[in-house]
């Protein structure tokens, strides 16, 4: 059963327009979320993240939305470039293992020039 | 080298092979780990290292067997594998398992395939 959820495989937008990706989670005991960016033969980077005492960080073109009640994140990406083309995995830890990170199954990003 | 590199980048192996995947983090890290990416499946973790000890066995078969001799260097041992277990194995680094080093940095990955 998965615990983080990336109910979209896939997504394409226009250069300069706003990206967004959603996550959802259903582990109450999540209190860490992150964001990593995934190019082809090269690892995961990690992008962004957001403890739960917050509804919102910003770093950037990048700013991660969190709603607790609705167990969902996003994550903006604005203005969206052709170099941000790649794999966007939501990860979530919980407290007292935080180093065990859950993933989702990631969407893949396509900005057209 | 920087970061986190992993060899092999790709492997091919029949089920009677013994082979070993070798990560190794150059950040000065006290935690690795080994994850597992099957194809339209999310990544996996399979194994944590901190400060060499083992902290972390995700009810990971036998046939895989991690070690880990320092901080900087992790292997993971593979013997008697099955065709289902051809994925990308990744590896990645932490600053520490403790309370806000969450921030984990990742290999390239083996690409394994069994035969």
């Amino acid at each position: 059963d998965q615990q983080v959820k990336q109910n979209s495989p896939s997504l394409s937008v226009q250069e300069g327009r706003i990206s967004i990706l959603n996550c959802d989670y259903t582990n109450s005991m999540f209190d860490y979320f992150l964001w990593y960016k995934k190019y082809p033969a090269e690892g995961p980077t990690f992008l962004i993240s957001i403890s739960s005492i917050k509804d919102k960080n910003e770093d950037g073109r990048f700013t991660v939305f969190l709603n607790k009640s609705a167990k969902h994140l996003s994550l903006h990406i604005v203005p969206s470039q052709p170099g941000d083309s790649a794999v966007y995995f939501c990860a979530a830890s919980a407290r007292g293992s935080n180093y065990k990170l859950t993933f989702g199954k990631g969407t893949l990003l396509t900005v057209n020039p | 080298e920087t970061g986190v590199t992993q060899t092999p980048r790709h492997l091919v192996m029949g089920m009677t092979n013994k082979k070993s995947l070798k990560c190794e983090q150059h950040l000065g890290h006290n935690a690795m780990y080994w994850y597992k990416q099957s194809a339209k499946k999310p990544l996996e973790l399979m194994f944590v290292y901190s400060l060499e000890e083992r902290v972390e066995n995700n009810s990971v078969p036998s046939r895989f067997s991690p070690e880990c001799p320092n901080s900087s260097h992790l292997f993971l041992h593979l013997h008697t594998l099955q065709p289902e277990d051809s994925a990308l194995y990744l590896c990645a680094s932490s600053q520490s398992t403790g309370p806000a080093y969450n921030e984990q940095f990742f290999g390239p990955g083996t690409r394994l395939t069994v035969l």
